[in-house]
């Protein structure tokens, strides 16, 4: 059963162009969310996050976005950069639950073509 | 001068073996955590601990049990491997179990188990 999805497994993308990486859920009881990019044969780095109490997140060129309502959450990148290219999971977390116990995606591979 | 390290990166071993794979993390956090990727991709979390104790537990054969000798130091211990637990295992940690706080996570461990 998964919480947290990320339907798109690859992305494609012209250098200088916007990424826009989605992500959707679907426990309601989620009100923590990030973003973590990983390179190969390396972990997970945190990139953005955001809270359930906000619907948008700004940190240089990295966008979070989120629509509760729709469950739905988005990583905006601009512009993007031949570096970017990686895999990114998003993954959520509960307030006052196993805190600390982040619901992952499977993860969108992004390549950014130069 | 890494911060969550874990040793070693790539293990292969034989069906019915027991191995150990080490944790360390020089950030001063009082939660560390174990997450499994397994060859779908799902990164869950295994075990968690705060300030040696053990929190989170999920349902995980009991062949795996973690130690953890201090607050800076989780390691996992595998007994009877089986080929099931080929997978990528991460170790990451916290500041503590407060509400919001980024995961880091080491480089990972690549066990094969043939």
């Amino acid at each position: 059963d998964q919480q947290v999805k990320q339907n798109s497994p690859s992305l494609s993308v012209q250098e200088g162009r916007i990424s826009i990486l989605n992500c959707d859920y679907t426990n309601s009881m989620f009100d923590y969310f990030l973003w973590y990019k990983k390179y190969p044969a390396e972990g997970p780095t945190f990139l953005i996050s955001i809270s359930s109490i906000k619907d948008k997140n700004e940190d240089g060129r990295f966008t979070v976005f989120l629509n509760k309502s729709a469950k739905h959450l988005s990583l905006h990148i601009v512009p993007s950069q031949p570096g970017d290219s990686a895999v990114y999971f998003c993954a959520a977390s509960i307030y006052g639950g196993s805190q600390g116990n982040l619901i992952f995606g499977k993860g969108t591979k992004l390549s950014v073509k130069p | 001068d890494t911060a969550v390290s874990q040793t070693p990166k790539y293990l292969v071993t034989q069906m019915g073996n027991d191995k150990s794979i080490k944790c360390e993390q020089n950030l001063g956090h009082d939660t560390m955590y174990w997450y499994k990727q397994d060859s779908k991709k799902f990164l869950k979390i295994m075990f968690s601990y705060n300030n040696k104790e053990l929190i989170i537990n999920e349902t995980v054969p009991n062949r795996f049990s973690p130690k953890s000798p201090d607050k800076a130091h989780l390691n996992l211990h595998i007994n009877s491997l089986e080929l099931g637990d080929s997978a990528v295992y991460f170790c990451a940690s916290s500041a503590d179990r407060a509400y919001g706080n980024t995961i880091y996570f080491g480089e990972g461990s690549w066990l094969t188990v043939v």
